[in-house]
């Protein structure tokens, strides 16, 4: 059974409004959580993270919200631009500082923007 | 860019057969990682290394093998190839030290026919 869940394998959004990409986990011992950002033949790039202190993280047009009771989070991007397609997923680790043996990736959601 | 590069980019092998992958490094970077990447399944750890000669499985390890003979190269090897195993694999590298953030190759997609 997947631990990081993201059930929407895709998701169109037109230029300018609010993209908002979601997972949900099953473990409560994460503790820490992650978005990567993927295009196509390249390698995921870190986006954004969150420890699970806060309950919002915001990096320009990228904000985390994690819901810890709910075991949720969402990636909001604002205003979303036709580069922001991508595949992006969500991470999650049991600890802030940890090495990648850790961590477990959900299976990602495709992020279309329509110009 | 992190100076990680992953050879071959692509690859066609038969089924039985050996194959390895290669990542190469600029880093220094203790830890390297292979994952493969498949639809509905996200990024799964097949194996990891955390230092020279040292080096471990990850959830997804069955049918292939690794090495790390030096900081900068980490090897995949699938010792005898199927076609479950046709996927895309990327290679991750982190510094560790109480950094969480990893960054990956660019990929490698194998086709085992």
């Amino acid at each position: 059974d997947q631990q990081v869940k993201q059930n929407s394998p895709s998701l169109s959004v037109q230029e300018g409004r609010i993209s908002i990409l979601n997972c949900d986990y099953t473990n409560s011992m994460f503790d820490y959580f992650l978005w990567y950002k993927k295009y196509p033949a390249e390698g995921p790039t870190f986006l954004i993270s969150i420890s699970s202190i806060k309950d919002k993280n915001e990096d320009g047009r990228f904000t985390v919200f994690l819901n810890k009771s709910a075991k949720h989070l969402s990636l909001h991007i604002v205003p979303s631009q036709p580069g922001d397609s991508a595949v992006y997923f969500c991470a999650a680790s049991p600890h802030t500082k940890t090495s990648y043996d850790k961590v477990i990736f959900g299976p990602g959601t495709s992020l279309s923007v329509i110009p | 860019d992190a100076g990680i590069t992953q050879s071959p980019r692509h690859k066609v092998t038969e089924t039985g057969t050996p194959v390895t992958l290669r990542c190469h490094q600029t880093e220094n970077h203790r830890y390297m990682y292979w994952y493969r990447q498949d639809p509905g399944h996200g990024l799964r750890l097949i194996h990891y290394s955390y230092g020279v000669k040292d080096t471990d499985k990850g959830e997804v390890s069955d049918g292939y093998s690794v090495s790390r003979s030096k900081t900068e190269d980490f090897l995949l090897t699938l010792e005898s190839a199927t076609s479950s195993q046709t996927s895309v694999y990327f290679c991750a590298i982190s510094p560790g030290q109480g950094r969480t953030e990893a960054f990956f190759g660019q990929g490698t997609r194998l086709t085992v026919v």
